[in-house]
């Protein structure tokens, strides 16, 4: 069975960092496209990046050269670097698995708030 | 900037048929986009309902169908259930690995 777990959200000030994981069970991280999508409270779905199987990334322009998507294939895990952090970027992340061009399995989410 | 366009709200009966749409601020939708479709109630993490425009995600009942109607693609809810209630978010994916949601559908059943 498939199964992300995010972790490593909570408050940060504005202009911090903090770094979001995905640990994966039931499949390899590795072998699969793999997305982070966020939702502000109260709003909706927001895509925030990808990265391919064969380690490439692309980011949304809202956080282009702030965050950064990695994965440790040893561990299984998706990561997702945020720096330079901005109230605007408070929301539920999400990790997603992708399928046809589509997201297929989500975890349940980890908030990050920004907030002095 | 791409908008992806959906109706705020929109509501059915139970037991009725209903057609979400999901477009486009300039163009058309088609296969090309991969149109899904995912359901979310407050507080859970989405669930994906269709990918690839009409492909149905394991698990879902065939209530649930994709389709393109016209310029936009569609979701289509038939024998509408009081648990269909949630919001219904639409992505397309727009090329050169970028992704645009729409801004939700609210489904009401009553």
């Amino acid at each position: 069975e498939v199964q992300l777990v995010e972790s490593g959200g909570g408050l940060v000030q504005p202009g911090g960092s903090l770094r979001l994981s995905c640990a994966a069970s039931g499949f390899t991280v590795s072998s699969n496209y793999m997305s982070w999508v966020r939702q502000a409270p109260g709003k909706g779905l927001e895509w925030v990046s990808v990265i391919y199987t064969g380690g490439n990334p692309n980011y949304a322009d809202s956080v282009k050269g702030r965050f950064t998507i990695s994965r440790d294939n040893s561990k299984n895990t998706l990561y997702l670097q945020m720096s330079s952090l901005r109230g605007e970027d408070t929301a539920v992340y999400y990790c997603a698995t992708l399928r046809g061009r589509g997201f297929d399995s989500w975890g349940q989410g980890t908030l990050v708030t920004v907030s002095s | 900037q791409t908008v992806v366009t959906q109706e705020p709200s929109l509501s059915v009966s139970p037991g009725g048929t209903v057609t979400l749409t999901c477009g486009l601020s300039s163009g058309s939708v088609s296969t090309s986009y991969y149109p899904s479709w995912y359901q979310q109630t407050p507080g859970q993490a989405p669930r994906t309902l269709i990918y690839s425009t009409n492909s149905r995600s394991s698990g879902v009942p065939d209530r649930f169908s994709g389709s393109i109607l016209g310029n936009k693609a569609a979701l289509t809810v038939t024998g509408a259930q009081a648990d269909d209630e949630s919001d219904y978010y639409c992505v397309l994916y727009m090329g050169s690995g970028i992704w645009v949601f729409g801004g939700g559908t609210k489904l009401t059943v009553l």
